[in-house]
């Protein structure tokens, strides 16, 4: 079954602070990998996306990372901010038309 | 730059009641979608249009309709609304419909039945 999990559920840090969310998946064929930032209230944004032949990739200070072996992937933020506070969905998509698959996300805090 | 624009952005139906959520978007896209988000679950895509002039089911079509109205709308439709269809409703839009392009989402419908 095609499945996309996300962890840890929930986080909170203080600002200033790095963290790093996971996502594992079981979708197959693969195609590329996608996150996304959700704020409250509002539709997601996306962040990367990752093709089979990349293992990284960066936007701003968000860092993705894939491993396309393991079928893992990560997403790091450095110096985390109060606006980085958002949902992020990790979702991975297969082949064919509009085969996307979404993670439950994690939803992220940043505290003063 | 208002790329996807959905309306209304908060709606309350009595079961039964009918209502179309329409969505609109200026990316000149040729793929639109439908997507809902219930609390503790990943979004679902219940209808999808790959270009003008088709639709196609997604994962939950039950109980919606659409129409591709021309290449900038996509309207969903409840025909009789049931307290299983409270949920967040997401308009999305993409240049092709497969491969690597982009997702664009509307700030979303929050619809509550009773």
């Amino acid at each position: 079954k095609n499945q996309v999990e996300q962890s840890p559920q929930s986080l909170i840090i203080l600002e200033g602070k790095n963290c790093t969310l996971q996502c594992n998946y079981t979708v197959s064929p693969f195609s590329n990998l996608r996150w996304y930032k959700q704020d409250t209230g509002r539709g997601p944004v996306s962040l990367t996306i990752m093709t089979f032949s990349e293992n990284t990739k960066s936007n701003g200070r968000y860092t993705a990372t894939l491993d396309a072996d393991t079928k893992q992937s990560s997403l790091h933020i450095t110096a985390s901010q109060l606006s980085d506070s958002a949902s992020y969905i990790c979702v991975v998509r297969g082949t064919g038309a509009n085969n996307l698959f979404f993670g439950t996300g994690t939803r992220l805090t940043v505290i003063p | 730059n208002a790329g996807v624009t959905q309306t209304p952005k908060f709606q309350v139906l009595k079961t039964g009641q009918s209502m179309t959520l329409q969505c609109a978007q200026d990316m000149n896209h040729n793929s639109m979608y439908w997507y809902r988000q219930d609390p503790g679950m990943g979004l679902r895509l219940i209808y999808y249009s790959a270009s003008e002039g088709t639709t196609d089911k997604g994962e939950v079509p039950n109980g919606y309709n659409v129409s591709r109205l021309n290449k900038r709308e996509f309207s969903l439709r409840l025909e009789s609304a049931a307290p299983s269809q409270t949920s967040v409703y997401f308009c999305a839009s993409s240049e092709g419909a497969g491969g690597n392009y982009g997702y664009t989402f509307g700030s979303g419908t929050r619809l509550t039945v009773v």
